[in-house]
C-alpha cells in the first residue's frame, strides 16, 4: 500500500454512536492533518500534528477527538455527532521543512464519507 | 472578507481550449501556493507547488503567482475531457518550524466538453 490510506471509506452513524476514523501514511512524513470538506464550502483544517504533537486545533467541537500514536498513524474519534457533521473527512501528511519553517506539500488520502443520521 | 476567494463555477469549455483558473487572497504572509485536482468521490491530488512569486510549468499545466496583487493562476493547455474535475487552490505561511495547515479556496468545477 502506498501514499495515504483512510478507513473506512464510508460511514453511517447515529447521533449516539461512537466511531473512529483511521489514517495511515506510507511516505515517511512527520506531520499529519485532519480536514473537513462540506458541500459548497472550502476544506476546513481541523487538527495538525507535528512529530506526534498536536500543534493546532481550529476551534473544533470536543465531539471530535484526534489521536496520533506515531508519525504514521492518525485517528479521529467521533462521539455524539450532529447531522451537520456529515461531510468528507480528509487526512493529509507532509514533511516539515527543516530550518525554513512551514511544510512541504501535503498529500491527501481518499477521505471518509461520513453521514450522521 | 474571506482569506481565499475562488469562483466555484462551473466553468465549461470545449476540448482543446486553454483554461484559466484563478484565486485571490488577502493574507500577505502566504508564501507557499498549491493547486490540487479533485475528482468526484476522491481526495485532492497535488498538481502544482510554487514558493513565492513566479511561474512554474509542468507539461500542459502552468502555475503563476503574483504576490504583489495577491493573485494566483493555473493554466491548462490543450484541455482534455479527463481534466474535468474540481480544481482547488491552497496556500500556507511559514511558521518558523511548525507544520502549517493549508488554507483552501472553495474550488472551481471544470467541465471539458468532448
Amino acid at each position: 500500500e502506498t501514499g495515504v490510506t483512510q478507513t473506512p471509506r464510508h460511514l453511517v452513524m447515529g447521533m449516539t454512536n461512537k466511531k473512529s476514523l483511521k489514517c495511515e501514511q506510507h511516505l515517511g512524513h512527520n506531520a499529519m492533518y485532519w480536514y473537513k470538506q462540506s458541500a459548497k464550502k472550502p476544506l476546513e483544517l481541523m487538527f495538525v500534528y507535528n512529530f506526534k504533537e498536536q500543534t493546532e486545533n481550529n476551534s473544533v467541537p470536543s465531539r471530535f477527538s484526534p489521536e496520533c500514536p506515531n508519525s504514521s498513524h492518525l485517528f479521529l474519534h467521533l462521539h455524539t455527532l450532529q447531522p451537520e457533521d456529515s461531510a468528507l473527512y480528509l487526512c493529509a501528511s507532509s514533511h516539515l521543512l527543516a530550518g525554513k519553517g512551514g511544510t512541504d506539500t501535503q498529500y491527501f488520502g481518499p477521505g471518509t464519507r461520513l453521514t450522521v443520521l | 472578507q474571506k482569506e481565499v476567494e475562488q469562483d466555484p463555477g462551473p466553468l465549461s469549455v470545449p476540448e482543446g481550449a486553454i483554461v484559466s483558473l484563478n484565486c485571490t487572497y488577502s493574507n500577505s504572509a502566504f508564501q507557499y501556493f498549491m493547486w490540487y485536482r479533485q475528482y468526484s468521490r476522491k481526495g485532492p491530488e497535488l498538481l502544482m507547488y510554487t514558493y513565492s512569486s513566479g511561474n512554474k510549468e509542468d507539461g500542459r499545466f502552468t502555475a503563476q503567482v503574483d504576490k504583489s496583487s495577491k493573485y494566483i493562476s493555473l493554466f491548462i493547455r490543450d484541455s482534455q475531457p479527463s481534466d474535468s474535475a474540481t480544481y482547488l487552490c491552497a496556500m500556507s505561511a511559514s511558521t518558523g518550524g511548525g507544520a502549517d495547515g493549508l488554507t483552501f479556496g472553495k474550488g472551481t468545477h471544470l467541465i471539458i466538453q468532448p
